[in-house]
């Protein structure tokens, strides 16, 4: 399954919303989808799973949602330390795939 | 809090062999499954395969067979990845990850090995 994330570069403020998108080419299974933070020279970190579950620890203005084919990550009132490379990631079917990322950049 | 201590950066001359590390704490290491991931320099995520480390049976992903190997020490609750004749191509930074059976997503990642081949 090829994951598209769009777009590939988001310039965004503090305290705006950020909405990206996650499109699968064949539906993601039970919606097997999830999404990953990272920051340069760090590993990534799980914040979504199950499409709309927040992993521990991750704050409420990240939230996942979709099904199907078509996913998105939504945070609102961005954090300076929410700037970042955003990955998803099917793990329904074999092999588990990711996008190619989004990068969020302080406007 | 769960930790996955990775071994540290190598350098390494095309063709040689190199063997990277991953020590789990703080959960039972058998409960969970372990991935491995690739991230070439500047490049996004690829999901290598990973261990079921109940049965120590590895799964590659296309790409990955062959120079591979995925092994355990479960007495050190330790997985490991060992890359055998290495290529230029396979300098990236190479991560494991927790696998929860129950979810197959990756929840706890190690910091990362740097593998540099390089003559």
């Amino acid at each position: 399954i090829v994951l598209t994330q769009s777009p590939g570069t988001l310039s965004l403020s503090p305290g705006e919303r950020a909405t990206l998108s996650c499109r699968a080419s064949q539906s993601v299974s039970s919606s097997y989808l999830a999404w990953y933070q990272q920051k340069p020279g760090r590993a990534p970190r799980l914040l979504i799973y199950g499409a709309s579950s927040r992993a521990t620890g991750i704050p409420d203005r990240f939230s996942g949602s979709g099904s199907g084919t078509d996913f998105t990550l939504t945070i609102t009132r961005l954090e300076p330390e929410d700037f970042a490379v955003f990955y998803c990631q099917q793990y329904g079917s074999s092999p588990y795939t990711f996008g190619q990322g989004t990068k969020l950049e302080i406007k | 809090q769960v930790q996955l201590v990775q071994s540290g950066s190598e350098l390494k001359k095309p063709g040689a062999s190199v063997k990277v590390s991953c020590k789990a704490s703080r959960y039972t290491f058998t409960a969970y499954g372990m991935n491995w991931v690739r991230q070439a320099p500047g490049q996004g995520l690829e999901w290598m395969g990973w261990i079921n480390t109940n049965t120590g049976n590895p799964t590659y992903a296309q790409g990955f067979t062959g120079r591979f190997v995925f092994s355990l020490d479960t007495s050190v609750s330790t997985a490991y990845l060992q890359i055998s004749s290495l290529k230029a191509e396979d300098t990236a930074v190479y991560y494991c990850a927790r696998l929860p059976y129950s979810g197959w997503y990756f929840d706890y990642w190690g910091q990362g090995t740097l593998v540099t081949v390089s003559s």
